[in-house]
């Protein structure tokens, strides 16, 4: 099983409202990330955690909440989004020693109104 | 930290024609370079790699180059295909530290006209 997968495809969502995204790994990967990817633009680094510890925060605002239950599972809070933040979320996961080899889930588009 | 360019940012063939993608990086430590292919709807896809201590890898259509000395290196896709039509991202990473991240091109999309 060489899938990342993520929930929901697709979301649009309101300025007040609060949501979540999810990714759920079976690689046995213990590095997973979290990527912003603008239209016509690069995939960006937001978070990764190493060991289902937070060991990398870009500077992201706090109405994105990162949390990583377990070593298989990924989510994304979301509360009070600006309509800037509408974009592709990308989760990804490697090994921890290997972190330019990533595999990608399909994304989840995110609409903010 | 490391820059990575990327050229073109499109680029257009006829199917069977060949493709070049072309990346240089700023980083002299950087060691590891993967390509990743988007396609449309999808997340990034690594297809093909190369190491520091290679100068050429080949997988079938595609193939990478290094110049270590020159900080640049590129992806060929020979006889291409419509399904090589896509955004191919090139990235550098100085593998092997722990906390280092990939640092992605600006990305090239693909068009391979039937």
């Amino acid at each position: 099983d060489t899938e990342v997968t993520q929930t929901p495809k697709h979301l649009v969502m309101g300025m007040t409202n609060k949501k979540s995204l999810k990714c759920e790994q079976h690689m046995g990967h213990r590095a997973m990330y979290w990527y912003k990817q603008k239209a016509k633009k690069p995939p960006e680094l937001m978070f990764v955690y190493s060991y289902e510890k937070l060991s990398i925060n870009e500077s992201v605002p706090s109405r994105f909440s990162p949390e990583c239950p377990n070593s298989s599972l990924l989510n994304l809070h979301l509360h009070a989004l600006q309509p800037e933040d509408s974009a592709l979320y990308l989760c990804a996961s490697s090994q921890v020693s290997r972190t330019g080899e990533l595999f990608f889930g399909e994304g989840s588009r995110l609409t903010v109104l | 930290g490391e820059n990575v360019e990327q050229h073109p940012s499109t680029l257009s063939v006829q199917e069977g024609d060949s493709a070049v993608i072309k990346c240089t990086y700023s980083d002299s430590a950087s060691n590891y370079f993967p390509w990743y292919k988007q396609e449309l709807g999808k997340g990034p896809q690594l297809i093909i790699d190369i190491r520091s201590n290679v100068g050429e890898k080949k997988d079938q259509r595609i193939a990478v180059t290094l110049n270590k000395t020159a900080k640049h290196f590129s992806l060929h896709i020979t006889e291409t295909q419509p399904e090589d039509s896509a955004v191919y991202f090139c990235a550098a990473i100085r593998a092997g530290d722990a906390g280092n991240m990939l640092t992605f091109g600006g990305g090239t999309r693909l068009m391979v006209k039937p």
